[in-house]
């Protein structure tokens, strides 16, 4: 499978606790984004890079969300402290900026993070 | 920033019927629409896009339209199969950026057998 993955798929946690996803963008894509999702309602774009930079925030990324991509490869995003309002699906998605379908986001399955 | 609205919120429609989902955007310079299906517990999978340079798109049972004047497009099934079902969501982007997609609320369409 070349798509996107995302580990883990499920977290649940307790509040206060930190936690850290992982996304594996499919290969060759130099760009890579996150989005949150919550029930009911369409993906909300958190933050994105393009190889190793971070070139976008949200305002909806406070400053307990930390996100990294080091070698440009797969990402991590990280909650410290986390809030039982961050319970959500966190998707990542990724892009390439070459090709005929540079517009094209390709995601992944998502993790769903519960916080008790 | 970009608004995207989408509607409606459900739709239920019996095998065979078409279904009709409508997105408007607010933001002049998107140019870039594309739309995904999401099924339970996964993540959108890319349905169909369209470029602001084309009016209308058709991919088998599936086509978009955009009228760019009234900032709206919308997507069409034909044919509708139970395995349709799944929530449905519009999405607006400017492709000089490449940076973000603002997505409409969804749509959960149900084909009823």
């Amino acid at each position: 499978d070349t798509g996107v993955s995302q580990d883990p798929r499920h977290k649940i946690t307790k509040r206060g606790q930190n936690v850290t996803f992982r996304c594996d963008p499919i290969s060759e894509h130099n760009r890579l984004y996150w989005y949150r999702q919550t029930l009911g309602q369409g993906p909300e774009f958190l933050t994105y890079f393009q190889n190793e930079a971070q070139l976008e925030k949200s305002r909806l990324l406070s400053d307990r969300f930390s996100a990294e991509r080091p070698k440009g490869s797969f990402s991590t995003l990280e909650i410290q402290r986390t809030e039982q309002g961050d319970s959500a699906m966190y998707l990542c998605a990724s892009s390439s900026t070459s090709g005929g379908s540079r517009e094209t986001q390709y995601f992944g399955p998502g993790t769903r993070l519960l916080v008790l | 920033g970009e608004n995207v609205e989408q509607h409606p919120s459900t739709l239920s429609v019996q095998e065979g019927d078409s279904a009709v989902i409508k997105c408007t955007y607010s933001d002049s310079a998107s140019n870039y629409f594309p739309w995904y299906k999401q099924e339970l517990g996964k993540g959108p999978q890319l349905i169909i896009d369209i470029r602001s340079n084309v009016g209308e798109k058709k991919d088998q049972r599936i086509a978009v339209t955009l009228n760019k004047t009234a900032k709206h497009f919308s997507l069409h099934i034909t044919e509708t199969q139970p395995e349709d079902s799944a929530v449905y969501f519009c999405a607006a982007s400017i492709r000089n950026n490449f940076n973000k997609f603002y997505f409409g609320s969804g749509t959960k369409l149900n084909v009823k057998p």
